[in-house]
């Protein structure tokens, strides 16, 4: 089975601190994807990766950054925390998935971790 | 543009009562569709998918069609459990995309009494 594991599942920081959020993935997926979920507004993607050392913003991306130095590992990072990033982060994973059109049936879905909920005080 | 449109929650069902989450969407070319549930403090799992018109995923007593025509993926169960209770998100990712492209509805919270 494909395992997602993210480093913290519950974290409480103070406004101005940088935090950092893990991702390690076992499946050797070329892509890594960081969301926030919040009520009422969904899904919504910060930045995802397919490649080492390549990033993209998403929808999402002031006041996050991300690091992919290594295939299985995805950090998102908060350089100076702030009450409007108190969330629910999920990181997620896949193959490259191109439509139902991939080789071998992948059809790109995503593997979600458990997620990690961060409380800025 | 390509959009997911689900049927607004929360929704309260009786056990063993028949359940249905409406799903319609918007896309380019042909996209392959998704249901993904979340159980209270987890993250999302893909409950099924199909890839083209007229596919029905199924898994653990759910089912989806996909209705090109209707441009629907409408996610449906016989009988329900209290263990069905969650989240569930409709999604889909655009014909010849990559999974990058993903694109997720607002979630349908399901509540179920015993």
């Amino acid at each position: 089975d494909v395992k997602v594991t993210q480093s913290s599942r519950y974290l409480v920081k103070r406004t101005g601190e940088k935090v950092f959020l893990e991702c390690v993935q076992d499946m050797d997926h070329e892509n890594m994807f960081w969301y926030r979920q919040d009520p009422g507004l969904g899904l919504r993607l910060i930045y995802f990766s397919y490649d080492v050392k390549m990033k993209e913003k998403g929808d999402i991306p002031e006041g996050y950054s991300v690091s992919r130095e290594k295939k299985e590992r995805f950090s998102l990072i908060l350089e100076s925390a702030s009450t409007n990033q108190t969330s629910m982060y999920l990181c997620a994973s896949s193959f490259p998935g191109i439509g139902s059109r991939v080789t071998g049936g992948n059809t790109g879905e995503l593997f979600f971790g458990e997620g990690s909920r961060l409380t800025v005080l | 543009g390509n959009s997911v449109t689900q049927m607004e929650g929360p929704v309260t069902l009786s056990e063993e009562a028949f359940l249905t989450i409406n799903c319609t969407y918007t896309a380019t070319g042909y996209p392959s569709l998704f249901w993904y549930v979340q159980y209270p403090g987890e993250g999302l799992q893909l409950l099924l998918k199909a890839t083209k018109a007229d596919d029905k995923g199924s898994n653990k007593g759910f089912e989806a069609t996909y209705r090109k025509e209707t441009t629907s993926f409408h996610l449906e169960k016989g009988s329900v459990q209290v263990s069905d209770s969650a989240v569930y998100f409709c999604a889909l990712i655009p014909g010849y995309s990559s999974a990058s492209k993903i694109i997720f509805g607002s979630g349908t919270r399901l509540s179920i009494r015993p």
